[in-house]
Formats: C-alpha cells, sequence, structure tokens
C-alpha cells in the first residue's frame, strides 16, 4: 500500500531564516504531489503541484519554492519566511489527474 | 476564481441524529467532488468521493450530488461523537490538465452525547 511521510511536524523559525519542509512518497511510482497551506480558520490553499521530476507548477506568488528532485520526493523551501508564512502545510499525493488525493500528516509552521 | 461555499458552522447535532452538511461549487463542468474529515491539528482524510448524480452510500456515510444545481451533500447517519471534526468539501476543476483540487473552508461539526 501507498504512504506518505513529511518532515518535520513541527517548527518555529525567526522571521528571515530558511526554510526546508520534505516529504515523501512510498508504494508507487510516478505520482502526482501537492503542496498545501492551511492557515488559521482559513481553507486549503494550494500552492505548488508536481506531474514529474522537475515539473512544479506554481499557484500563487509568494516566498516559497518547491522541488522535485526524485520521482517520490518533494520538497518546499525558503530563503527568508515572513510572518505570514506561519500555517499547516501538508503535503498530498495522488494517481493520475483522476484519482483521490491523500494527505501527509502534516508540518505545523510558526514564525516568530 | 473557482469556488467552493460551506457553512463554517459550527454545526450542532444530537448523538445518534443524521448530520446533514452541504456544499454548493461554481465549476459547472467540474465532474469530481470529494468530501475529507479533518480532525483539530490532524490533516484531512477522505471520506468519500462521488462522480455522478445521486447518492452514494459508504456505511454510515452519504454522499449526494446535483450537478444542476451545483450541490453536494453529505448525511451522516447515527451521529457519534468520534464524527465531531470539520468535514471539508472539495472539487477537482475541469480545465483540461488542470491537477488542481479546490477545497471549501469546512463547516466545524460537534455531536452531543
Amino acid at each position: 500500500s501507498q504512504t506518505i511521510h513529511q518532515w518535520p511536524a513541527t517548527l518555529v523559525q525567526p522571521v528571515g531564516s530558511p526554510l526546508s519542509l520534505e516529504c515523501t512518497v512510498e508504494g508507487t511510482s510516478n505520482p502526482n504531489l501537492y503542496w498545501y497551506r492551511q492557515a488559521a480558520g482559513r481553507g486549503l490553499q494550494l500552492l505548488f503541484y508536481s506531474v514529474g521530476i522537475g515539473q512544479i507548477s506554481s499557484e500563487v506568488p509568494q516566498n516559497l519554492s518547491a522541488s522535485r528532485p526524485q520521482d517520490r520526493q518533494f520538497i518546499l523551501s525558503s530563503k527568508k519566511l515572513l510572518l505570514s508564512d506561519s500555517g499547516f502545510y501538508l503535503c498530498a499525493w495522488s494517481l493520475g489527474s483522476k484519482n483521490t488525493i491523500y494527505f501527509g500528516e502534516g508540518s505545523w509552521l510558526t514564525v516568530v | 476564481q473557482k469556488e467552493v461555499e460551506q457553512n463554517s458552522g459550527p454545526l450542532s447535532v444530537p448523538e445518534g441524529a443524521i448530520a446533514s452538511l452541504n456544499c454548493t461549487y461554481s465549476d459547472r463542468g467540474s465532474q469530481s467532488f470529494f468530501w475529507y474529515r479533518q480532525y483539530s491539528g490532524k490533516s484531512p482524510e477522505l471520506i468519500m468521493f462521488i462522480y455522478s448524480n445521486g447518492d452514494k452510500e459508504d456505511g454510515r456515510f452519504t454522499a449526494q450530488l446535483n450537478k444542476a444545481s451545483q450541490y453536494v451533500s453529505l448525511l451522516i447517519r447515527d451521529s457519534q461523537p468520534s464524527d465531531s471534526a470539520t468535514y471539508l468539501c472539495a472539487f477537482r476543476e475541469s480545465n483540461f490538465g488542470n491537477e488542481k483540487l479546490t477545497f471549501g473552508t469546512g463547516t466545524r461539526l460537534t455531536i452531543i452525547p
């Protein structure tokens, strides 16, 4: 069966510091991969999605970036965090464009 | 901007009763609809998906889809305290090649023992 893991689970970072969140999927090949953010009291916002290695689509302009160095690995990064980057970050995967999206455990980011 | 509208709640339902959660969406061409449950502090987990007009049942859960009215609902029968959570409605946008799943902000459901 397929599993998805992301880490770290929680982190507190100062404004202006870098960020790296990592996500891996096991048990499948060539998944679609996603990064969502859920700010307090708000809905899930799609940040990035990827349909293959090196292929990244960005949904919203921001100081975040994403990379997919391997088939089942998806990384969310920032060079300099802002207070507004605080939130619950969720990695997710699906097989093809018609299939259900499944979420990882999530990463709580607090920028102070 | 394609959207999903949900009543944020909170919706309070007595234990054993039927909980009814509703959602409207703006993308008339969308073919795929999803309900996720999210416990506080946790990631969303899939409850059901529905593609065709009508009802789809899975245990105590029934999803209902009306494409003409752009309306999807989730019924939870015999509500249990463990059903207390936020329920997210989502649809897959119909644009060709668009991989985006758009979520509502969720309805917070509380089951009262």
